[in-house]
């Protein structure tokens, strides 16, 4: 059965600690990884498109990763705008995406 | 671009009754998605269109649930009737295929039946 899942939970660090976040999935065919930011009371927001093992791509502070069998979210000397749930999601055949539970992190000044 | 527009935002209502939820997605994307969010269970694909047809509605839960694309630039996704369990929040998201995949999403609509 296709699974992705995010760790931990809940992240808290203090402002300008780095960190990670993991995706680790079982699919069948994955066509695509992808990392979203959901803020309270939104929808997610697009971030990154990862495809085969040994990308890497980056925004701002985040930097995006990708092996055979997971994903890390690398978040270097992390602000308190930068609080907010990710999610990280996988595109399956046709286009059917499956997003993990996500990773609340919560970013203290 | 204004982007995915839902609407209403909020939506409360008693059970039994039937609930249309309204999504207007970006224009000259040709995919638009239906998805539920709950604490339990994440988000999870209800239906997806591509240029307005149907493509896989194996996410909807029962009958009770059907979703409609009228046009490029509408569509609804209905409760007939609610129960509480539907309570949640439903997004819709539009993609335009050649731009990494990434799906833009509404603010979504939060719905309680009670």
């Amino acid at each position: 059965e296709d699974q992705v899942t995010q760790s931990p939970e809940a992240l808290r660090l203090q402002e300008g600690e780095s960190s990670s976040l993991n995706c680790s999935y079982t699919v069948s065919g994955l066509r695509g990884l992808f990392w979203y930011r959901q803020d309270p009371g939104k929808g997610p927001e697009f971030l990154f498109t990862l495809y085969s093992a040994g990308e890497e791509k980056e925004k701002e502070r985040l930097k995006a990763t990708l092996t055979k069998k997971e994903s890390f979210l690398h978040i270097t000397a992390p602000k308190p705008e930068d609080s907010a749930t990710y999610l990280c999601a996988v595109l399956l055949r046709g286009n059917d995406m499956r997003f993990g539970a996500g990773t609340r992190l919560t970013v203290k000044p | 671009d204004a982007g995915v527009i839902q609407s209403p935002r909020h939506e409360v209502t008693e059970m039994g009754q039937e609930v249309t939820l309204r999504c207007k997605p970006i224009s000259g994307h040709d995919y638009l998605f239906w998805y539920r969010q709950t604490m339990m269970r994440g988000l999870e694909l209800l239906i997806y269109f591509n240029n307005n047809v149907p493509i896989d509605d194996s996410g909807m839960p029962e009958d009770r649930f059907s979703a409609k694309m009228p046009n490029a630039s509408f569509s609804t996704l209905k409760i007939q009737p609610s129960e509480p369990r539907d309570s949640a929040v439903y997004f819709c998201a539009s993609q335009h295929r050649g731009t990494d995949y990434g799906y833009t999403f509404g603010s979504g609509t939060r719905l309680t039946v009670v």
